[in-house]
């Protein structure tokens, strides 16, 4: 079974400085992963998809990176802003449709 | 719709009382996904719909949950004989493209279930 873990589980920074969310998972046989936000009271917005045979997807000031062999990715938020403040949740697939969630970092920004 | 719309966004029952919650996808998405998200934990996978295809049903946590999905759009997670347990929030999510490892998931707000 397919074993995703985030950490720290929450983090607090001051504005302007740059954000790195791990995640690790224990199969590396993976489908491909991806990197969520999730607001309070709100549903999962998907900000970045990696497929299995990428190192790397940027977006603005999103870039993550996976390591398959090391079963490790790290979301990187480059000068962050109060409007990130959220919670990060990385998902693996180990087939086209089944993901398998970490618990998320909870990420404050500090005006 | 513009997104994928689940309700009601909250319901309160008793203990050992039937819900039905609500998922419509955005329209032309054949895939649909239901998970459930308990306080603290991670999201934890019910049951995958994908076209005319039988669902995958292997993270229905007991007999007492059960989906349908009706004409490849609207769904619906029904709990029977609910329990405190079944305190979650459930999440339904949608994606055009299912197998090509590059489809997105698109989920709705989901509905804060609580069983007293």
């Amino acid at each position: 079974k397919q074993e995703v873990t985030q950490i720290p589980a929450a983090l607090s920074v001051p504005e302007g400085e740059n954000l790195v969310l791990n995640c690790s998972f224990t199969d590396s046989a993976i489908y491909n992963l991806q990197w969520f936000r999730q607001d309070p009271g709100k549903g999962l917005t998907s900000l970045l998809l990696i497929q299995s045979s990428q190192r790397e997807q940027t977006s603005g000031r999103l870039n993550a990176s996976l390591d398959k062999s090391s079963g490790r990715s790290t979301l990187y938020i480059a000068a962050s802003q109060p409007g990130d403040s959220a919670t990060y949740l990385c998902a693996v697939s180990s087939n086209d449709y089944k993901l398998s969630f970490g618990a998320g970092t909870t990420v404050t920004v500090r005006a | 719709g513009a997104g994928v719309s689940q309700s009601p966004s909250n319901k309160v029952t008793e203990k050992g009382k039937d819900v039905e919650l609500r998922c419509d996808p955005i329209s032309g998405h054949t895939a649909l996904y239901w998970y459930r998200q308990s306080l603290g934990q991670g999201l934890e996978f019910l049951i995958y719909f994908q076209g005319n295809s039988a669902p995958d049903k292997s993270g229905l946590p007991s007999d007492r949950f059960s989906a349908e999905r009706t004409g490849g759009s609207v769904s619906t997670l029904t709990i029977q004989r609910t329990q405190q347990e079944d305190s979650a929030v459930y999440l339904c999510a949608s994606s055009l493209r299912p197998g090509t490892g590059v489809e997105k998931l698109f989920f709705g707000s989901g509905t804060q279930l609580s069983v007293l």
